[in-house]
Formats: C-alpha cells, structure tokens, sequence
C-alpha cells in the first residue's frame, strides 16, 4: 500500500523555466512533510520541508506547497537550473509514529541547458 | 560538525553468501539510525530503526537483522543472502526533537548473483 506516491516518474524542464513535481498521500496521520534530493550513488539530502500548520514554505529558489484537504503537496523550483537534474523523494511522517518517514517512488528531474 | 560514514559502496555477493554492511555516525551523542533499501523501481524502504544500544525495531519481515552494538554504530546482517535482497542499502540518523530530518550516508550498491 503506497500511502505516499509520485506519479510522474520523470519530468523534463528547459534550464530558467519553472520545475513542479508532484506527491499526493493517503495516510492523513501525517503531519510533516519532506522533499529530498539525491544524485546517483550518492545518499538522498533534505531539501525543505513544511509542518502540516503551514500551506507554504519557501528557501531561496525551491517553494514547497501543501495542499491538505487534496492531501497532495508540490515542490516548485525557480529558475530551474541544470544542477538540479536528480531524484525527488517525496515523504511523510506522522506523530506518534516515531517519526518514520514514507517515501515516494521519485522523480527524476533533467533540467536541459 | 556530524558525519556518517556508510562501507562499501558497492557489493557483489552470490545468493547464500553472509552479509554485513556497516555505519557510524560522528559528532553526536545518542542518535536515532536508521536502515532504508531503495530496490529497482521502488521507493526508500525502512528496514530498521534503533533508539539506542540494543534497541532495534524491525519495519519489515525480511531475510536480514540489525545490531546496534555501540551508541554511534549500526549494522545490517544477513547470514544467507537472496535475489531479492539486492538493492540500493542507505544508512541514516537523526536527533531527538528533530526526528522527521534524516542525514543519509553515500549507500552501498548491494547486488545478489
């Protein structure tokens, strides 16, 4: 059972456009939510998060969006630029649960010069 | 400053062959850690998580067990490997009052022949 999904296993993106990757979830336990970036071979790194309080929250180019009630959420990446060509994981937590995070699949995100 | 150090990076092993898969954690005391396997086409999946020395929580039945034998020090065993143990193997840890940010290490590359 996929409590968190990303249905875009790809997205490509000209270089200074905009990047929007997508996550929806099922479980609505959860009430943190976290975006990761991961380059091959290498281990993800966090990238921004947003407490379920909030329906924004934004660093520098990368603004995450919460949309509750949909149980879907969104990174946006402005302007995009090709070193954030990578794998996005998407995941959740919930209190009371130790804080385990649920990942997503991933999208792989080709920004091209 | 806190660094986890995760070996080796890559792995061939034949089915039945032990395995053992090792991470520490510097620069901080008590950490919670964490063991996560991205298989091909799938998601980071929680394997394991440990609160302290001894203390190990199992997220899934599988062919592998984990040990917790010093405060900053966690490793994955098997004593028969499978196919489908075959996979993308990451350590983790995080800090108490900020369980949802996890700090990866680089991963081993497992591959079962």
């Amino acid at each position: 059972d996929q409590q968190v999904k990303q249905n875009s296993p790809s997205l490509s993106v000209q270089e200074g456009r905009i990047s929007i990757l997508n996550c929806d979830y099922t479980n609505s336990m959860f009430d943190y939510f976290l975006w990761y970036k991961k380059y091959p071979a290498e281990g993800p790194t966090f990238l921004i998060s947003i407490s379920s309080i909030k329906d924004k929250n934004e660093d520098g180019r990368f603004t995450v969006f919460l949309n509750k009630s949909a149980k879907h959420l969104s990174l946006h990446i402005v302007p995009s630029q090709p070193g954030d060509s990578a794998v996005y994981f998407c995941a959740a937590s919930a209190r009371g649960s130790n804080y385990k995070l649920t990942f997503g699949k991933g999208t792989l995100l080709t920004v091209n010069p | 400053s806190q660094t986890i150090h995760q070996w080796p990076a890559t792995l061939v092993q034949p089915v039945g062959s032990p395995l053992s898969l090792e991470c520490t954690v510097e620069g901080t005391s008590n950490p919670n850690l964490y063991w996560y396997r991205q298989a091909a086409g799938r998601g980071l999946q929680l394997l394991f998580y440990s609160v302290g020395i001894g203390q190990i929580s199992s997220e899934v039945p599988q062919n592998l067990s984990a040990s917790r034998p010093q405060d900053r020090q966690f490793i994955l065993s098997s004593k028969k490997l499978l196919l489908s143990d075959s996979g993308f193997y990451l350590c983790a840890w995080s800090v108490l009052g900020q369980n949802e940010k996890l700090f990866f290490g680089s991963g081993t590359q497992l591959s079962v022949l």
